[in-house]
Order: structure tokens, then C-alpha cells, then sequence
């Protein structure tokens, strides 16, 4: 089974603070995606990146930076946290197997509080 | 930029199959449609895909309509773990060389005993 590990469930952060948010997983795959959810907002595509040392901005990446040194590492920064920050944070990953055929596996997600 | 649509909501007795609608009028080419359920406080789970067979998988069943405009995700047996928010979703095309995925608000099913 494929495994997307998250390196916190639960995080309370002040604002002005660095926060980082880790992703792992194991099954080798080239795609990793941070996704933020929000309330009647659903999933809003943060960065992504197709391979390592790569990246590309999603639809909301004022506010964050991405690093992805290693294939099964994807690390979300919060370069100064602000309260509209607070929220649920989503990492996945996946491998394109064919044109429009690309499934992603998401982790359990890290719950973030910015007081 | 949504190019689905699903019911908000829908309730389903326990043990019953549930049908869970979805029309994506403009799905073209090779797009595959895929399905996805968040169950409360997780991260969306993948359940099933399809281009324009119907498929089957141990979780569900998929029926695509002949003009691949809609479809029919099925829970044969649901029970209460089923609860949950279920997307249906095809993929944006984009200029860049990665196809945003897309997520509506999808469908909240309710699995009632």
C-alpha cells in the first residue's frame, strides 16, 4: 500500500513564527502537492513538484515555500505564520501512468493554529 | 474552473446501495474521471477511475454514460464508515506540463442505520 506520512497531525504556531510541515512517502513517486482546505473553500492546490529540486506554484503560494531535496521528501514553509494561515494542510503524492491518468495519495493531514 | 457537479448531499440507509451522481458535461479526449472520498478529519482517500468502461474495484462500482457526460459512482452494501464527502473529479488541462486536479465540494453522504 502506498504511504503519505505527515510529521504532524496537530500543530499550534504564534504568528511571525517559521513553520514547517514535512512530507514523506514511499513508493517512489515523482509528483508531491501541498493542498490547503478550508471550509466552503475545498482543496486549494498550494505548490507542487514533478521531481527533485523542482517546483511549481500552485493557486495559492503567497505566503509559502516548498523544498524537496530528497524524491520522498516535500517540505511546506511557512516563512512568518499569520492567523489566516490556520488551517488544514493536505500532502500527496503520485506517479502519472499514462496521458490523464495520474492517481494521487493523500496523507492524513496536519491541522495548523496560528494564534 | 469547476468542471463537475454533484448533489451537495444525499442520504443513504444502511445496508443499501448508494448511488452517488456526478455530471461533467465537458470531459474530453482522454480524460479519465476519478473518484475520491474524505471521510471526517482524514485526507481524501482514492477509491476508483475510469475513461468510458464501467469498472468495478472492491470498494465500488463506477458506470460511465456512453457519451461520457456523467457518472454513477456505487456503494453496493453501505454501511456507516461510508460516511464521508465523496469528489468526483477530471482533470483541468493546463499550458504547463502538469494537469491540475481539480476538487469541487463534492457530495456529503450521510449513511443513516
Amino acid at each position: 500500500d502506498v504511504k503519505v506520512t505527515q510529521s504532524s497531525r496537530y500543530l499550534v504556531k504564534r504568528t511571525g513564527e517559521k513553520v514547517f510541515l514535512e512530507c514523506v512517502q514511499d513508493m517512489d513517486h515523482e509528483n508531491m502537492f501541498w493542498y490547503r482546505q478550508d471550509p466552503g473553500l475545498g482543496l486549494r492546490l498550494i505548490y507542487f513538484s514533478y521531481d527533485v529540486k523542482m517546483k511549481e506554484k500552485g493557486d495559492i503560494p503567497e505566503g509559502y515555500s516548498v523544498s524537496r531535496e530528497k524524491k520522498e521528501r516535500f517540505s511546506l514553509i511557512l516563512e512568518s505564520a499569520s492567523t489566516n494561515q490556520t488551517s488544514m494542510y493536505l500532502c500527496a503524492s503520485s506517479w502519472v501512468i499514462g496521458p490523464g491518468r495520474e492517481t494521487q495519495y493523500f496523507g492524513p493531514g496536519t491541522r495548523l493554529l496560528v494564534l | 474552473d469547476a468542471k463537475t457537479t454533484q448533489p451537495t448531499s444525499m442520504d443513504c440507509a444502511e445496508g443499501r446501495a448508494a448511488n452517488l451522481p456526478c455530471n461533467h458535461s465537458t470531459i474530453s479526449g482522454n480524460e479519465y474521471v476519478y473518484w475520491y472520498r474524505q471521510i471526517h478529519s482524514q485526507g481524501p482517500q482514492y477509491i476508483i477511475h475510469g475513461l468510458k468502461n464501467n469498472e468495478t474495484n472492491e470498494m465500488a462500482s463506477l458506470i460511465i454514460t456512453e457519451d461520457r457526460k456523467s457518472s454513477t459512482l456505487i456503494l453496493p452494501h453501505a454501511t456507516l464508515r461510508d460516511t464521508a464527502v465523496y469528489y468526483c473529479i477530471v482533470r483541468l488541462r493546463m499550458k504547463t506540463s502538469y494537469d491540475k486536479v481539480i476538487f469541487g465540494p463534492g457530495t456529503s453522504l450521510s449513511v443513516i442505520p
